[in-house]
């Protein structure tokens, strides 16, 4: 079975600095790897994913991830953080055959002006 | 318009009350997902159908049943709600004649029971 764990529940940054939101993964088989955000209030909203090829995924609004198979890990990254991106991000997995997304438990990213 | 719909967007029901969350797409997708959101524990899967003859209970599913009345249709029922069925509940839908495309998710229902 597959499961996903984001090991921060929240991220305080200030504007315009760097940020890492972890995720890591488990699973005996392929999978694929999504990252959602959640707005305030809002439903959830696709940033990217990783189906296959390169492993450094870029996504919407300056984010990007990298996949690592060997630390079965899949990063969200982004250089300089707007208060625009205040929001809750979820990492989530799907093995190829299923199309069912497993969700982590989330990482409320708070950035602070 | 929404995509995907749910409707109601707010419920406050009493324990024993059954109630139906309701979600529809214009997104002519095959596969229904619902979701329950809880601080804390993120997104988990109650129930999710390929097609319209076909449901399949998720993680979470005792308590709840669902019906697949149209392609574009997918119901939520609690027969008899409890205060522990109190969370954001989100209807999603994807196309499985695009591999692991992304799913679309509608705005939520917030359910109490109380």
């Amino acid at each position: 079975a597959q499961s996903v764990t984001q090991l921060d529940s929240q991220v305080p940054v200030f504007e315009e600095a760097p940020v890492e939101l972890r995720c890591n993964y488990s699973s005996s088989v392929s999978v694929y790897l999504f990252w959602y955000v959640q707005y305030p209030n809002q439903g959830l909203q696709l940033l990217l994913k990783y189906l296959s090829g390169s492993t450094l995924v870029k996504g919407i609004n300056g984010f990007e991830a990298e996949f690592n198979k060997s630390q079965t890990s899949f990063h969200l990254r982004k250089p300089s953080v707007h208060i625009s991106d205040t929001a809750e991000y979820f990492c989530a997995v799907s093995h190829y055959n299923t199309d069912k997304l497993i969700f982590g438990t989330g990482t409320r990213l708070q950035v602070f002006p | 318009d929404a995509d995907v719909t749910q409707t109601p967007r707010n419920r406050i029901t009493k324990t024993g009350k059954r109630i139906m969350l309701e979600c529809s797409q214009t997104k002519g997708h095959d596969r229904m997902y619902w979701y329950r959101q809880d601080p804390g524990l993120g997104l988990r899967l109650i129930y999710y159908s390929f097609d319209v003859k076909d449901i399949n209970k998720g993680e979470i599913s005792d308590g709840y049943s669902v019906s697949r009345q149209a392609q574009a249709k997918f119901s939520l029922s609690l027969e008899s709600a409890i205060p522990n069925q109190t969370a954001l509940y989100f209807c999603a839908t994807s196309d499985s004649s695009i591999m692991n495309t992304e799913a679309f998710f509608g705005q939520g229902t917030r359910l109490t029971v109380v």
